[in-house]
This record gives structure tokens, sequence and C-alpha cells, in this order.
């Protein structure tokens, strides 16, 4: 059973299109995370979302986690082929990081 | 600049022989780094968990013999695939968190 579920799981759109990921679970968490991957590297860390109802806004991509701090989405405006790339939700339940099942998106040129 | 680095990227090696995988915190003292797997757009699976000065603690259904952690120092771990085959051929990643997680650049494995 996965701790954090990642919806779609793949997600092919054109340039220029927007999109949503989603991070749902059914435990609360003190703090979730966005990370983004590209192929052959590392996770990035790209945001951290704290508070129960807190948008964050990095350029085109726009973070909110829930008000009861069980779930996240992830919004990208008129996406670019360099946001191509495997989109993963974490969350830190003490000493141990989650991830979610991760979102592999490919945007068309 | 990089907070953990992992060594090497790519490596490739003949069935039945054995590959270390480094991992280095760079401007912190880790006392616990974890050790994921990857299979291509999937998410990470972790492995296990690397504790300095004692033993790595696996998750089910990972082989401890076969996947070994050795965290000898705060900035230093190693996962050492042991009798590598072709099935082990994977994307292997480490990582050293506190609030939130650093990630190594993983180490693309190659079994022939």
């Amino acid at each position: 059973t996965q701790l954090l579920e990642q919806s779609p799981q793949f997600l092919s759109i054109q340039e220029g299109e927007n999109l949503t990921v989603y991070c749902n679970s059914s435990s609360v968490f003190s703090s979730l995370q966005w990370y983004r991957q590209e192929p052959g590297e590392g996770p990035v860390l790209l945001v951290t979302v704290v508070t129960g109802g807190e948008v964050k806004k990095l350029k085109r991509l726009t973070f909110q986690f829930g008000d009861a701090r069980k779930d996240s989405s992830l919004h990208i405006t008129a996406a670019q082929p360099g946001d191509t790339g495997l989109y993963l939700c974490a969350a830190n339940t003490g000493n141990q990081f989650y991830f979610g099942t991760g979102t592999s998106l490919t945007v068309i040129p | 600049g990089a907070v953990v680095s992992q060594h090497p990227s790519r490596v490739i090696c003949k069935s039945g022989t054995s590959v270390k995988i480094e991992c280095r915190s760079l401007d912190f003292q880790a006392t616990t780094m974890f050790w994921y797997r990857q299979f291509p757009k999937q998410s990470l699976m972790l492995m296990a968990t690397s504790n300095e000065g004692s033993k790595a603690t696996y998750e089910q259904g990972v082989e401890k013999d076969k996947f070994l952690i050795n965290h000898a120092s705060l900035t230093l771990s190693t996962l050492t695939v042991t009798s590598a085959h072709p099935e082990d051929s994977s994307f292997y990643i480490c990582s050293a968190s506190g609030v939130v997680a650093f990630f190594g650049q993983g180490t693309r494995l190659t079994v022939v």
C-alpha cells in the first residue's frame, strides 16, 4: 500500500496546455515536498509546503497543500518541453521520506 | 553546488562481479542516508536506510547479503551490489535528508 498516491501516472500533452498533478494520502503530514527528476539524474527539490491551504508559485508552477494537510496538487500553466520529467511528491514522517507513485510528464513541442 | 555526491554515474559490469557505489554528503554530516532503486518512469523504491556506525535497515524483500551497505563515516555511505546479475540492472540513487531530501546524481548500473 502506497502512502502517497499520485495521479495521473502518465501524462502526455501539447506545448502550451495546462495540467494538474495530484498527490493524495489518508495520512496527515507536517510538510510535503515536490521534486522533479530528469532522466539519468537524481530528483531536484521544487518546493516545500507546510501550512494547510498554502499556495506557492514557482514561475508557471503552482503548488497547493490541502486544508487538512493530506493532499497536494501541482498545476503547470502553459507547459513547455522543458517541463518534461518525472514529478514526485514526498512526505517526511520523521526520519524517513516516503515518495509518491510519480507522474511522468511529456510535453510535446 | 551539489549537496550529495554519488559516484560513479554509470557502470557496466559482467555478471557475477561486484560493484560499489559511493554516496557522499558534501556540506554536512549525515547520520542517516537512504538508498533507492528506480525503474524507468517509476517512482523511487526505498531499499535500505544506512545508519552511521551501525547496521543498515533493509526494506522487506531486499536481500541484505546482495546489497551490502556500509556507513563508516558521517559523510560516506556505500552500496555494494554483490554477484550482480542482469536483473540487478537499474538506476540506484542515494539521499541524505533533514527536513527535505537531497539526492545524489544517481548511478546507472548495467550488468551484462
